[in-house]
């Protein structure tokens, strides 16, 4: 089933903030395979980070990712508006299929 | 710079069947796989499997297995979705998307999404 996220976080411009990414050890605490997209209204997801902490290239640094057990996080620093978005977590498997989170609407006041 | 480039929307009939397309354009699959991931309307991104051209050996979601069908041309560069016995509940976004390297679980390119809508 789902990855587990909140379904929403919000800060102030400047502010960090982290959303967490619960699973288990079937499959986030298990791999070092979880990625996260960025996907605004009306868009294709964007992926911005892979293999729990890497950054695909002309994605911003203020983007990093870390996992602790069954659980990733990604946090953004020095919140910008335009990081208003929805963001999902993604993860292989034990059984080679992948799992997406239920997803995180950032607000940024 | 490879861009996946997918079929135009489509409107069924329940009980009927869809086929979508996702086409490279600009360059090849290679040996990467063309995942295929689902939105319905409002809610959240659902994998639905995973193939790869080069082997065109499809891999599915459990909740997939029964009515979708993954293929791909490796020729043409074109990967397809085929969803059979449409349910009111299939209606959503399809996307592709490319894993980042072989048996990746990142999708780096997507594809702009098509819409199927199912309707009496």
């Amino acid at each position: 089933s789902a990855l587990t996220q909140p379904a929403s976080v919000s800060g102030s411009p400047g502010q960090a903030i982290t959303i967490s990414c619960t699973g288990t050890s079937s499959d986030v605490g298990g791999y070092n395979y979880v990625s996260w997209y960025q996907q605004h209204p009306g868009k294709a997801p964007k992926l911005m980070i892979y293999d729990v902490t890497n950054r695909p290239s002309g994605v911003s640094s203020r983007f990093s990712g870390s996992k602790s057990g069954n659980t990733a996080s990604l946090t953004i620093s020095g919140l910008q508006a335009e990081d208003e978005a929805d963001y999902y977590c993604c993860s292989y498997t034990s059984t080679s299929t992948r799992v997406f989170g239920t997803g995180t609407k950032v607000t940024v006041l | 710079q490879v861009q996946l480039v997918q079929s135009g929307a489509e409107v069924k009939k329940p009980g009927s069947s869809v086929k979508v397309s996702c086409k490279a354009s600009g360059g090849t699959f290679g040996n990467l796989a063309i995942n295929w991931v689902r939105q319905a309307p409002g809610q959240g991104l659902e994998w639905v499997g995973r193939i790869v051209p080069l082997l065109r050996t499809p891999h599915y979601a459990q909740n997939f297995q029964a009515r979708v069908t993954l293929t791909a041309d490796e020729s043409t560069s074109t990967a397809y979705l085929e969803v059979s016995s449409l349910r009111f509940e299939d209606m959503a976004m399809y996307f592709c998307a490319r894993g980042l390297y072989y048996d990746s679980s990142a999708f780096d390119i997507w594809g702009q999404g098509t819409m199927v809508t199912v309707s009496p």
